[in-house]
């Protein structure tokens, strides 16, 4: 069976400091990758997707950058973090009909 | 563009009474709708999804849901709430490798 795993599950961070979630995938070859965020009390918001190794497509213009540099790993960077940059990521990965499954998510506070 | 539209922000239901969750979407040539449920600080959990056939789709923990090609509605239902039911609920719509999600109905028991 497919399993997904994003660590870490908490994460907090100075304003400024450099950031790396990682997305992993098991059980399952090629998948659509996607990462979201959630802010506090709101609905997700598509940072990224990946359809293969090296492509990535961006959503929204913003200080977050994303990789994909094996099959089923998935990377969220950012040089430098912004207070703006709170929220939980959330990595998913598609099935064959388009639904998606989701990891845990990590909760990111930056101070 | 794409859209769905989840008209309840929040649903105040008492313990064991029925429950609908309204969800209407943007109509497309090909329709794949989905509905998830979000417990607090916890990823997505898909809860059912319709890709074609019947009509009407049942999914876990007791829910189901009615795709409505007429009415553009994909509404979820359950005939009886726990307060285990208590979570964010997000329809979903399927199209170009990714999901639009609505804005999430908070649903809350009241025991």
């Amino acid at each position: 069976s497919q399993t997904i795993h994003q660590w870490p599950a908490t994460l907090v961070q100075p304003v400024g400091s450099p950031l790396s979630l990682e997305c992993t995938v098991e059980g399952t070859s090629n998948p659509n990758l996607y990462w979201y965020r959630q802010a506090a009390g709101r609905g997700l918001q598509l940072l990224f997707y990946s359809v293969g190794i090296g492509q990535i497509s961006s959503e929204v213009p913003q200080n977050l950058s994303a990789s994909r540099p094996q099959d089923r790993q998935f990377i969220l960077s950012s040089k430098k973090l912004l207070l703006s940059d709170s929220g939980f990521y959330l990595c998913a990965w598609s099935g064959q009909g388009g639904e998606q499954y989701f990891g845990p998510g990590t909760r990111l506070t930056v101070t | 563009a794409q859209s769905v539209t989840q008209l309840d922000s929040q649903v105040p239901v008492f313990e064991e009474a029925p429950v609908e969750l309204r969800c209407n979407y943007s109509s497309s040539v090909s329709v794949y709708l989905f509905w998830y449920v979000q417990y607090p600080n916890q990823g997505l959990q898909l809860l059912l999804k319709y890709l074609s056939g019947s009509t009407l789709v049942k999914g876990i923990n007791g829910f189901e849901a009615e795709f409505n090609k007429s009415q553009t509605s994909f509404h979820l239902r359950k005939p009886s709430v726990h307060i285990s039911d208590t979570a964010e609920y997000f329809c979903a719509k399927n199209g170009n490798e990714k999901l639009t999600f609505g804005t999430g109905t908070r649903l809350t028991i009241i025991p």
